[in-house]
């Protein structure tokens, strides 16, 4: 069975573009999260999906920052524009429904560079 | 709000060394309490966790303890070897909140040969 998938593992772009994640679950995984690490700190909750619906968006830093989950199945994570402070890795995770009893499968993560 | 507070290291040990790595935390109600490893070039794993007071979680050789009167979960291994050369993460998730891992910030273990 294939793991949790992210892509690309790598990004650097300029301060002001735009940069686009991507995370595949594993497949029949209702629940999807993105948390994300800054060099140094906590790995922080950024959100959370049920299928295509956002259970919680508590975490997401500021308005520059847009998660769609089309279909309830891959989801994207889009940063517009991009920040210094934005740099760090970001990781997704999923599991086949919510609560403690269910363990959240992680990505790799995407590590993002913004110069 | 609920918050992990763990050894962050780095930590460089010798084959064999024993190995702590220290964890409290702050949460309201009872916490489900975990370690989390990231492998070189590898995602976050699950390594043990514990899901009320007083229980034991194992794998791999690493034990840690849930301690409700000391809100603590420290991890430990009786000998380490060079495999376990990683980034640990202690984390919790508090049961009818927020659906969220809260994460401490890592420490990062070398083991050498």
């Amino acid at each position: 069975e294939a793991g949790v998938t992210q892509f690309p593992s790598h990004s650097v772009i300029e301060k002001g573009q735009t940069v686009t994640l991507r995370c595949d679950p594993i497949s029949g995984h209702d629940n999807l999260y993105w948390y994300r690490r800054v060099m140094g700190k906590e790995i922080k909750f950024l959100l959370h999906f049920v299928k295509e619906s956002k259970q919680d968006e508590s975490g997401m830093p500021n308005n520059r920052f847009l998660a769609e989950r089309t279909g309830g199945t891959y989801s994207t994570l889009k940063v517009q524009p991009a920040e210094l402070e934005d740099s760090g890795v970001y990781f997704c995770a999923s599991s086949q429904a919510s609560g403690m009893s269910y363990e959240q499968y992680f990505g790799p993560g995407t590590r993002l560079t913004v110069t | 709000g609920d918050s992990v507070t763990q050894m962050e290291g780095p930590v460089t040990l010798s084959e064999e060394a024993f190995l702590t790595i220290n964890c409290t935390y702050t949460a309201t109600g009872y916490p489900s309490l975990f370690w989390y490893v990231q492998y070189p070039g590898e995602g976050l794993q699950l390594l043990l966790k514990a899901t009320k007071a007083d229980d034991k979680g194992s794998n791999k050789g690493f034990e840690a303890t849930y301690r409700k009167e000391t809100t603590s979960f420290h991890l430990e291994k009786g000998s380490v070897q060079v495999s376990d050369s990683a980034v640990y993460f202690c984390a919790l998730f508090r049961q009818g909140g927020s659906e969220k891992l809260v994460f401490g910030k890592g420490m990062k273990l070398t083991v050498n040969p």
